[in-house]
């Protein structure tokens, strides 16, 4: 157990719709980061927060969006879907803003039909 | 974006033998990471390197930091069944990490 809590684990919603996926990260880390898996393709940086703040933007669509909260906790947000955001989404913490030694929560299957 | 190489794709090894596998960037970094990945799981931290010639182990595991800053090794000795999964390298400059497309081992019991 990394100490890093996604929710939900596994959603199935249809194209167009929106979902909100969310993450805690561990015990004293400020930075959270979004990472999109799909199926056979390596881990793709989406977004990082630092303490609050946006601090790093990879490849997110316009579509997608994240805030990280006071109490650290972190939302990534998707709409417009489309079958092509099928995917794995994973979060990930670490204590500081260069702090490079991530820790992976267990992802949440997003499934869009 | 930035692009790792990660080298070979997939592995098929008799349990037993020991497993090599890399990462070459044509970018500099500051950390290199080796995480494996279990099916439908996130992926686990293994072993976390931080400076050019680092060597380090962790139980059967070892991985190196490249001299030049510019790769990673992470070897596997006497492979058991339990390896099997896929193994990411991510390497770190500012910011953010950027992982390779992974090397996926099978281990034939």
């Amino acid at each position: 157990d990394s100490g890093v809590t996604q929710t939900p684990k596994h959603l199935i919603t249809a194209t167009g719709q929106r979902v909100t996926l969310r993450c805690s990260p561990r015990s004293g880390d400020l930075s959270v980061y979004w990472y999109q898996q799909s199926l056979d393709q390596g881990l793709q940086f989406l977004i990082q927060y630092y303490n609050g703040e946006e601090r790093a933007k990879g490849n997110i669509l316009e579509r997608f969006s994240a805030q990280q909260f006071p109490d650290l906790h972190s939302e990534l947000n998707l709409s417009s879907l489309e079958l092509g955001d099928s995917a794995l989404y994973f979060c990930a913490s670490s204590v500081g803003q260069y702090e490079n030694t991530i820790y992976f929560g267990e992802g949440s299957w997003l499934t869009v039909v | 974006g930035q692009q790792l190489n990660q080298s070979p794709q997939s592995m098929f090894i008799q349990e037993g033998e020991d497993v090599s596998m890399n990462c070459t960037s044509s970018s500099i970094f500051n950390t290199w990471l080796w995480y494996k990945q279990d099916p439908g799981e996130g992926p686990v931290l293994l072993i976390a390197l931080y400076k050019a010639g680092e060597l380090t182990s962790n139980g059967r595991l070892t991985a190196q930091f490249g001299i030049t800053r510019k790769d990673s090794f992470l070897n596997i000795s006497a492979s058991i069944p339990s390896d099997v999964g896929i193994y990411f390298c991510g390497s770190a400059g500012y910011q953010k990490v950027t992982f390779g497309t992974g090397t996926k081992l099978q281990v034939i019991p």
